[in-house]
């Protein structure tokens, strides 16, 4: 079954202490990224990535890390997180084959920073 | 910002009505994407149009892209309770980015 799998999906942490959302697909999709989700804003691109170790910013990328030394994984790091980064946080991934690629995205991960 | 934004933000209808929404952008975007969001999850596909497509249809969804105005519409005919959701516009911009709009919130009355 085609998937976007991201981990965990429910998490409070305290300011500063580090994390790391994981997201893996199983498609064999070149392109992935990372969104939140907050009310009113809808949903808003932290990092993409076109291919391995090819990664660039969206539209919110500070305070956020990403890599891409494998094509299923893209990691989420927030080095030292801040309570305006609760939000709801989305991975997903595309094909780059052909335009008007369908996005498949993971069911979310809700972030809690006290 | 290069968000793209729907209308209405909420829209409440009795079942069996028909339930427009509309999305407009302001930057060009290849391929525009309508997604559907049951609370808290997360999103779905539900249909593309291309750049050079003007209306497609797919069950009860009826979408139209007008691109000069940078615009398009989703239209659910019939609506059913199920159908309450949260309904978006996306697409991938001339690069790499992708953007999606805040979103329409759709409650179907039974």
């Amino acid at each position: 079954e085609a998937q976007v799998t991201q981990n965990p999906r429910y998490l409070i942490t305290v300011t500063g202490k580090k994390l790391t959302v994981t997201c893996s697909q199983n498609m064999n999709h070149e392109y992935m990224s990372w969104y939140r989700q907050d009310p009113g804003l809808g949903l808003r691109q932290i990092y993409y990535s076109m291919n391995v170790e090819v990664t660039d910013k969206g539209d919110v990328p500070e305070g956020y890390k990403v890599s891409r030394k494998e094509k299923r994984n893209f990691p989420l790091i927030l080095e030292s997180p801040s309570p305006n980064q609760t939000s709801l946080y989305f991975c997903a991934s595309s094909f780059e084959g052909s335009p008007g690629n369908t996005i498949y995205f993971g069911e979310g991960s809700w972030l809690t920073v006290v | 910002s290069q968000q793209g934004e729907e209308d209405p933000q909420a829209l409440s209808i009795q079942e069996g009505e028909n339930a427009t929404m509309n999305c407009s952008y302001k930057t060009s975007i290849n391929n525009l994407q309508w997604y559907r969001q049951n609370s808290g999850r997360g999103l779905v596909h539900l249909i593309l149009i291309r750049s050079n497509e003007r209306e497609k249809h797919s069950g009860r969804l009826r979408v139209t892209l007008d691109t000069s105005k940078k615009s398009s519409s989703l239209l659910i005919t019939a609506s059913r309770a199920a159908d309450t959701a949260s309904y978006f516009c996306g697409g991938r911009l001339g690069g790499f980015k992708t953007i999606f709009g805040a979103g329409t919130r759709l409650f179907v009355k039974a």
